[in-house]
């Protein structure tokens, strides 16, 4: 089981540039949710994909989209960044849309200056 | 939409005594409740969560509580370790289908040898 992996697992981006996360999910999940975990905090719901179409969407602007792959794998691409956008972002999968407890990514962090 | 707040945000507490968090809720619809353990620099992992049909649910050292009629749920980690130090974060089912989870602000947990 090689898990949730993330990339890159860090980068440094400057205000007003874009940004594009990856990640695969354990092989068979289907689902794959985005999380924003500001320093201190709780993860923030992003996005939820699940065959390969949007389930979910949380509060977060236009700036912030994502797409799934056939392979189920998936990208979170950020634009026009922020200095607010710094933070851990955090990939998860599950096997369905409504499964029980996701596995984690251990992330990519986001710093932006 | 949904809200969890949970407390302390910070515990200390002597190896081998109890320790135990508590998060509340603002939707009663909400079904489904996990908690998960976060080491510094390290992915989130799912330590333990329970389903709103029942009311208490074990794992050796751990153990999650709720009560549905005050929407509040808590862990309890008992014989603590000091690998038991990590921050803890409770999470609810968002009810509206989204199937995203609401996360609390976390606890952070130092087990002192």
């Amino acid at each position: 089981d090689a898990g949730v992996t993330q990339s890159p697992t860090h980068l440094i981006k400057t205000r007003g540039q874009h940004v594009t996360l990856r990640c695969s999910p354990i092989s068979g999940h289907k689902s794959v949710s985005w999380y924003q975990q500001v320093l201190g905090q709780g993860p923030q719901f992003i996005f939820q994909y699940y065959e390969k179409e949007e389930r979910g969407r949380g509060n977060f602007p236009d700036r912030f989209s994502a797409r799934q792959f056939p392979n189920y794998s998936s990208e979170l691409n950020v634009n026009a960044l922020l200095l607010g956008d710094s933070a851990l972002y955090l990939c998860a999968s599950s096997w369905e849309q409504g499964a029980r407890g996701y596995t984690f990514g251990s992330g990519t962090r986001l710093t932006v200056v | 939409g949904e809200n969890v707040e949970q407390h302390p945000s910070t515990l200390s507490v002597q190896e081998g005594d109890s320790a135990v968090i508590k998060c509340t809720y603002s939707d009663s619809a909400s079904n489904y409740f996990p908690w998960y353990k976060q080491e510094l620099g390290k992915r989130p992992q799912l330590i333990i969560d329970i389903r709103s049909n029942v009311g208490e649910k074990k794992d050796q050292r751990i153990a999650v509580t709720l009560n549905k009629t005050a929407k509040h749920f808590s862990l309890h980690i008992t014989e603590t370790q000091p690998e038991d130090s990590a921050v803890y974060f409770c999470a609810a089912s968002d009810p509206s289908g989204t199937y995203k989870y609401i996360f609390g602000t976390g606890t952070r947990l130092k087990v002192l040898a």
